[in-house]
């Protein structure tokens, strides 16, 4: 099936430095999202993109997060400056449209900040 | 907010046993209930989705009833076997009180069958 991948599969970065996550979403997908989930907890929304903006994002989408997709390249989450409670991982999704369509989960990164 | 609740994991089974998760949820109307599967070193993957209340989802053996009057949406297989190992998430989206877009996950529930 359509595949969504993730670079880098794992991240360690000191506390402070600027840190991006890459998404290569499915080819004709319109929609892009980035998920969240702590070791242990529940998996948790932090944002969705459409036509180059920021179409919805949750309260876990600090100041400090940034998204893009520039033409034809990857779709991005930088997190700039990072802090500790930031290690996590990041998983990217991508949709060919809204109302409960099917979205496709990339591996995820797993984001340590030291 | 909208919620999920599911069976806390590991749960270990025997092949070809029944396997259920449970799964209940909270929202102010009624979402687009889903079940996803994870295995290892992928990305979740949507096993079946149920928009409408007291229908029932199904793939690969797996169903499950979305049931209004108990908000409930529990997993089952009538015969576990060890490619089922995996994690297993609930999923719930509801555009009329959350995000047009936005998933709410369950914590997960790894399962584990073994030899019987």
């Amino acid at each position: 099936g359509p595949k969504v991948l993730q670079i880098p599969s794992h991240q360690i970065i000191d506390m402070g430095q600027m840190v991006t996550l890459n998404c290569d979403p499915v080819s004709n997908h319109l929609y892009f999202y980035w998920y969240k989930q702590i070791l242990g907890q529940q998996m948790e929304f932090l944002v969705n993109f459409y036509n180059g903006k920021v179409m919805e994002k949750s309260k876990l989408f600090k100041d400090q997060f940034s998204v893009e997709r520039p033409d034809g390249s990857y779709f991005t989450l930088k997190i700039q400056p990072t802090a500790l409670e930031d290690s996590a991982v990041y998983f990217c999704a991508s949709s060919l449209g809204l109302g409960g369509l099917e979205q496709y989960f990339g591996p995820g990164t797993r984001l340590t900040v030291l | 907010g909208d919620s999920v609740t599911q069976t806390e994991g590991p749960v270990t089974l025997s092949e070809g046993t029944s396997l259920t998760v449970n799964c209940s949820y909270e929202t102010k109307q009624y979402p687009t209930l889903f079940w996803y599967v994870q295995y290892p070193g992928e990305g979740p993957q949507l096993l079946f989705k149920v928009p409408k209340a007291n229908e029932k989802g199904s793939n690969r053996g797996f169903e499950a009833t979305y049931n209004k009057e108990a908000t409930s949406f529990h997993l089952q297989k009538a015969s576990v076997q060890e490619s089922d190992s995996a994690v297993y998430y609930c999923a719930l989206s509801d555009p009329q009180t959350g995000f047009a877009s936005a998933l709410t996950f369950g914590s997960g529930t790894k399962v584990i069958p073994c030899l019987p």
